[in-house]
């Protein structure tokens, strides 16, 4: 079972770079969410997606833009990335909003210099 | 805004004794999930509480929902190696995101 697949694992941007991470789930699941994870941190909300061509702002959207164009695709944009962004990304998926049915990606780490 | 406090924040405890995690909240909550993530890995969800004063059991794991559904607490009987890990506690918030604590970071001593 594949489930919720992350790419890529690591990466390291150059200040003022952009990149995307992709994220691809094989569950069918309607929800689909973006967290960065801090150092000693919880995980806080970038953008959450409740179904293909719907997409909502989270707790820290500031610097990320995402599209779903698919059920199964929520890639996260960074434009101009800063050190500030620096952090592990996760992706998750879910059945609406039954939390008990949450599926998390392995992570993305990344690192702005 | 809804916050979810966790403590303590480090534990550090030997092999076989008992202990308890605490998630603390000013707001209601219409559920509170607990996860364990280890290092470079995501989060695995554990358990789903929902009803005030809710008890829940995963082997010697016991997570219990305030009556109030404001905080919630995990306690672990014979603590084993293998319980070490980060462990998160998250809500489901009246806007239907779910929002995490900052964790409650768990090690085992052999």
């Amino acid at each position: 079972n594949a489930g919720v697949t992350q790419t890529p694992k690591f990466r390291i941007l150059k200040i003022g770079q952009s990149m995307t991470l992709q994220c691809t789930q094989d569950m069918n699941h309607n929800y689909m969410y973006w967290y960065r994870q801090d150092p000693g941190m919880g995980l806080k909300l970038i953008y959450y997606s409740v179904g293909a061509g719907i997409t909502d702002k989270g707790e820290v959207p500031n610097g990320y833009n995402v599209s779903r164009s698919t059920t199964e695709d929520f890639p996260l944009r960074l434009e101009l990335a800063a050190p500030s962004q620096t952090s592990v990304y996760f992706c998750a998926s879910s059945y609406g909003n039954r939390v008990d049915t949450i599926y998390f990606g392995e992570g993305s780490w990344l690192t702005v210099v | 805004t809804q916050l979810l406090e966790q403590s303590p924040q480090f534990l550090s405890i030997q092999e076989g004794e008992n202990l308890t995690v605490y998630c603390n909240s000013s707001s209601v909550f219409s559920s509170l999930q607990w996860y364990r993530q280890e290092p470079g890995e995501g989060p695995v969800l554990l358990v789903t509480v929902v009803t005030g004063g809710e008890v829940k059991k995963l082997k010697r794991l016991t997570f219990q929902f305030g009556d109030a559904r404001k905080d919630s607490s995990l306690h672990i009987t014979a603590a084993q190696p293998g319980d070490t890990g980060l462990y998160l506690c998250a809500g489901l918030n009246r806007d239907d995101k779910i929002i995490f604590g900052k964790g409650t970071r768990l090690h085992i001593l052999p």
